[in-house]
């Protein structure tokens, strides 16, 4: 079965300050993956997405996540945090099968 | 255009009554999935439904819960016999493709935030 780790619970940090959100998963085959993010009283919304083609994938806000094959990865990063950065980040994965497998999570907080 | 809803946005039961929590998936998305959401756990998935058919139960955490589909559209999930473990977030989500394709993405609801006391 497909599994997600993500590696940081809670992640602090001051504005402008760049940011990695590890990732990682656990399936031998061709997968999707996907960062979702979670702002305070909002609902889940995809920020990007990686299917085939280019492993450096851009997203909105100016988040951009890297799929490595040969690590199992698919790091989120950010150069230059914003207060309004402050949410919840849910990195998933689909590896052929109908549904998303999510990790638990990273709550970041971005202090102004 | 109008995203996915779910009613109610709250829900506060009795330990062994039961809920039903519905979602409206976005009008022409024939994927539905259901997860639940529960504090430092991240979202675990319940079921996938494709048009009014279940092939993918095998998140459902015991026979206390249940789903259905009807009309490709509207999801009621009901929980029989509520538990104070059962206390979550549960989020309905839509997909616009089926079949063998899964690359499409998938929209959230706002969620049903239960409570069993």
């Amino acid at each position: 079965a497909q599994s997600v780790s993500q590696h940081n619970h809670h992640v602090i940090l001051s504005e402008a300050a760049s940011l990695e959100l590890g990732c990682n998963y656990s399936y031998g085959g061709t997968v999707n993956l996907f960062w979702y993010v979670q702002y305070p009283g909002q609902h889940l919304q995809l920020l990007l997405k990686y299917f085939s083609g280019d492993p450096l994938v851009k997203g909105i806000k100016g988040f951009e996540a890297e799929f490595i094959k040969s690590k199992f990865s698919f790091n989120l990063r950010k150069p230059s945090v914003q207060w309004s950065d402050t949410a919840e980040y849910f990195c998933a994965v689909n590896a052929g099968y109908s549904t998303l497998t999510f990790g638990k999570g990273t709550m970041l907080l971005v202090s102004p | 255009g109008a995203g996915v809803s779910q009613s109610p946005s709250n829900k506060v039961t009795e330990k062994g009554k039961d809920v039903e929590l519905r979602c409206d998936p976005i009008s022409g998305h024939t994927a539905l999935y259901w997860y639940r959401q529960s504090l430092g756990q991240g979202l675990e998935f319940l079921i996938y439904f494709q048009g009014n058919s279940a092939p993918d139960k095998s998140g459902l955490p015991s026979d206390r819960f249940s789903a259905e589909r009807t009309g490709g559209s509207v999801s009621t999930l009901t929980i029989q016999r509520t538990q104070q473990e059962d206390s979550a977030v549960y989020l309905c989500a839509s997909r616009q493709s089926g079949g063998l394709d899964f690359t499409g993405e998938q929209y959230f609801g706002p969620g049903t935030r239960l409570t069993v006391t």
